[in-house]
């Protein structure tokens, strides 16, 4: 099956500065890569996806790119803010078809803003 | 349009005890699934449902029973806690094909 690989697991960035949280995937039939902020006390809430026949995608302050030869994918995160502080999971899945719904979740990265 | 719901939003059981943690959802998602959060280990799948009647297996299904009798409503059973089984769990939904979950605000499970 899928395994999904996150790096690095606690990120602490100055108010301002940029973010990058990055993952690798091991299986190449995956083709949809989403990613998650959590809050505390709260589910998973989805912030920007990125499918296979694209290599990059931007919404304002976020970014994620798509490397499929090697297999992996980051999220940058521009001009961090106090609200940015909150856990951050990766995901990967074959998606788009009955059935391959199933997404594969990263062990997650707790970003810190520092004012 | 209330999204995913769940409930309870916390409990408390002995081990050996049974009990059914609630899910529905109100946006007639054909896709919905269970996820135990461990610190450290992320999210993890339980069980999965593509439809009405359909129900499959994740990555750690033991000790967990699920049922899909209709669209909205996806329930998961837990037959006889045991400690291992406290945890943190999500359920999820989301339409054929989209991609991107719409996530329930847990139920934070403890048993002793």
């Amino acid at each position: 099956g899928e395994n999904v690989e996150q790096h690095p697991s606690t990120l602490s960035v100055q108010e301002g500065d940029s973010a990058v949280i990055k993952c690798t995937y091991s299986d190449s039939a995956s083709n949809y890569f989403p990613w998650y902020k959590q809050e505390l006390g709260k589910g998973p809430q989805l912030i920007i996806d990125i499918r296979s026949n694209v290599g990059e995608k931007k919404d304002q302050r976020i970014a994620v790119t798509l490397n499929k030869t090697a297999k992996h994918f980051s999220l940058h995160i521009t001009e961090t803010q106090p609200e940015d502080s909150a856990v951050y999971f990766c995901a990967a899945s074959r998606g788009g078809n009955f059935g391959n719904e199933k997404l594969t979740f990263g062990t997650g990265t707790r970003l810190t803003i520092i004012p | 349009n209330a999204g995913v719901t769940q409930t309870p939003k916390f409990q408390v059981l002995k081990t050996g005890q049974s009990m059914t943690l609630q899910c529905a959802q109100d946006m007639n998602h054909e896709y919905m699934s269970w996820y135990r959060q461990d610190p450290g280990m992320g999210l993890r799948l339980i069980h999965y449902s593509v439809g009405a009647g359909i129900t499959d297996q994740g990555e750690v299904p033991n000790g967990y029973n699920v049922s899909r009798s209709t669209t909205e409503d996806f329930p998961l059973r837990l037959l006889s806690a045991a400690p291992s089984q406290t945890s943190v769990y999500f359920c999820a939904s989301s339409r054929q094909g989209a991609g991107g979950y719409t996530f329930g605000s847990g139920t934070r499970l403890t048993v002793v």
